[in-house]
């Protein structure tokens, strides 16, 4: 069935450092690709989507481009802010799953000043 | 943005007691979703309904598990009897017309 699997952590930075968290996926068809983020004591909030190969998703200075030859969707920030320590979630949604959303373990960012 | 309400935020029981958990998506969009997360996990989907009807429950434990979305708006997820098992966060999540999930803040759930 279809799965995905991120990195794991936690993943520990200070500010102003670049940031990749991998994210690949196993799907049929053509899924689309979703990252959350859950701050702390808050619940899951959708940071970028990309619905097809080779669409980026970007928001908030994070990024992600979707590569069906690899099957990853990887995130990344150029700089990262204390304010970015979070859990980041990669998710997929299969093409033939409605709009379920099925999601990886979860990475843990810290950013230290 | 979509939002969606739950409560209650946090909850402490006993095994073998009941729990309820409620969920409104205030916008009212037709799919809703309840998740189990528990903790260093990613969410797993427990059941997905559109309107009152229910789409995909294979992953809901049955035997104690229970949830219902009358009149296709609101919904209530409820354990009986809870396991130490359980402890989780149970997120409702509301789906909009662009494919995209809006959650709520969770449900703690803390089983003794």
């Amino acid at each position: 069935g279809d799965s995905v699997t991120q990195m794991e952590g936690p993943v520990t930075l200070s500010e102003e450092a670049f940031l990749t968290i991998n994210c690949t996926y196993t799907a049929t068809g053509y899924p689309s690709l979703f990252w959350y983020v859950q701050y702390p004591g808050e619940g899951l909030q959708l940071l970028l989507k990309a619905t097809k190969a080779d669409d980026k998703g970007s928001n908030k200075g994070f990024e992600a481009t979707y590569r069906k030859e690899t099957t990853s969707f990887h995130l990344e920030k150029g700089s990262v802010q204390v304010s970015d320590s979070a859990v980041y979630f990669c998710a997929l949604r299969g093409s033939n799953s409605g709009y379920a959303l099925n999601f990886g373990k979860g990475t843990s960012l810290l950013v230290t000043p | 943005e979509a939002g969606v309400a739950q409560s209650p935020r946090y909850k402490i029981i006993e095994k073998r007691q009941s729990v309820a958990f409620w969920c409104n998506p205030i916008s009212g969009h037709a799919t809703l979703y309840w998740y189990q997360q528990i903790l260093g996990q990613g969410p797993k989907l427990l059941i997905q309904f559109q309107n009152n009807g229910v789409v995909d429950d294979s992953q809901l434990p049955k035997d104690r598990f229970s949830a219902e979305r009358l009149k296709g708006v609101d919904s209530t997820l409820k354990i009986q009897p809870a396991k130490l098992e359980d402890s989780a966060v149970y997120l409702c999540g509301a789906g909009s017309n662009t494919g995209e999930l809006f959650f709520g803040e969770g449900s703690r759930l803390t089983v003794l």
